[in-house]
């Protein structure tokens, strides 16, 4: 139990262009969600937070209207690259915690964004 | 500001040897740690620890609390090289159920 997923694994585009990034819980509902941005050999930086229906919770530095979060669901929140920059090339990653397993975040298996 | 502090930050051995992963924490509102191993994908859950002096065991690895000390510790034993990865630790707290990671150890098992 507790799989998270996550789509495209790989994306490579132009810059300029935007990309949009699905994560889905697949045997449970997500309560909130969380999107990750990893660093090559450094650890996870959390971008936002976001509950089903409501806006998402950004974290200090990152911009809003650069990185679109929606959580229509209780199994689907995407991230929307927009008007992406080789700058935003990195792995992002999901996870989903549920309400009856307190802190545990179940990771996705991450997508590698290559913007040239 | 929430810390997360691991050590070391890496970490080599031979086959069959035990390691033990340090991670010390400042939390304010502390629930839970929770430990996960990160291959080359995404991070896997291994122990979410709440109480103190608990140990919890899955294996040959094990993880137990210290909430006085504000510390864990996470155990291999008989390492594999299958076992080589990056563990993470990280604490949540608070009400919106964000958790705070440390850097990582990078352990790597040698044949």
């Amino acid at each position: 139990g507790a799989v998270v997923s996550q789509h495209p694994s790989r994306v490579i585009c132009k810059s300029g262009t935007s990309v949009k990034i699905e994560c889905r819980s697949l045997d449970f509902q997500a309560t909130t969600m969380f999107w990750y941005r990893q660093f090559p050999k450094k650890s996870l930086m959390l971008m936002a937070t976001s509950n089903e229906g409501s806006k998402a919770t950004y974290e200090q530095g990152v911009e809003k209207d650069k990185f679109l979060i929606n959580h229509a669901s209780l199994t689907l929140s995407t991230l929307t690259v927009t008007s992406a920059h080789p700058e935003d090339s990195s792995f992002y990653i999901c996870s989903a915690r549920t309400s009856g397993r307190a802190d545990t975040q179940y990771f996705g298996p991450g997508t590698r964004l290559t913007v040239l | 500001e929430d810390k997360v502090v691991q050590s070391p930050l890496s970490l080599v051995v031979h086959e069959g040897d035990t390691v033990t992963l340090n991670c010390s924490y400042e939390v304010t509102n502390f629930r839970s740690l929770l430990w996960y191993k990160q291959e080359k994908k995404a991070p896997t859950f291994l122990f979410m620890l709440t109480s103190s002096g608990i140990e919890k065991k899955s294996g040959r690895l094990s993880s137990i609390l210290d909430k006085k000390e504000l510390f864990s510790i996470l155990n291999i034993t008989a390492t594999q090289t299958g076992d080589s990865a990056v563990y993470l630790c990280a604490v949540g707290g608070g009400s919106n159920y964000k958790l705070t990671f440390g850097k990582g150890t990078l352990l790597t098992v040698n044949p």
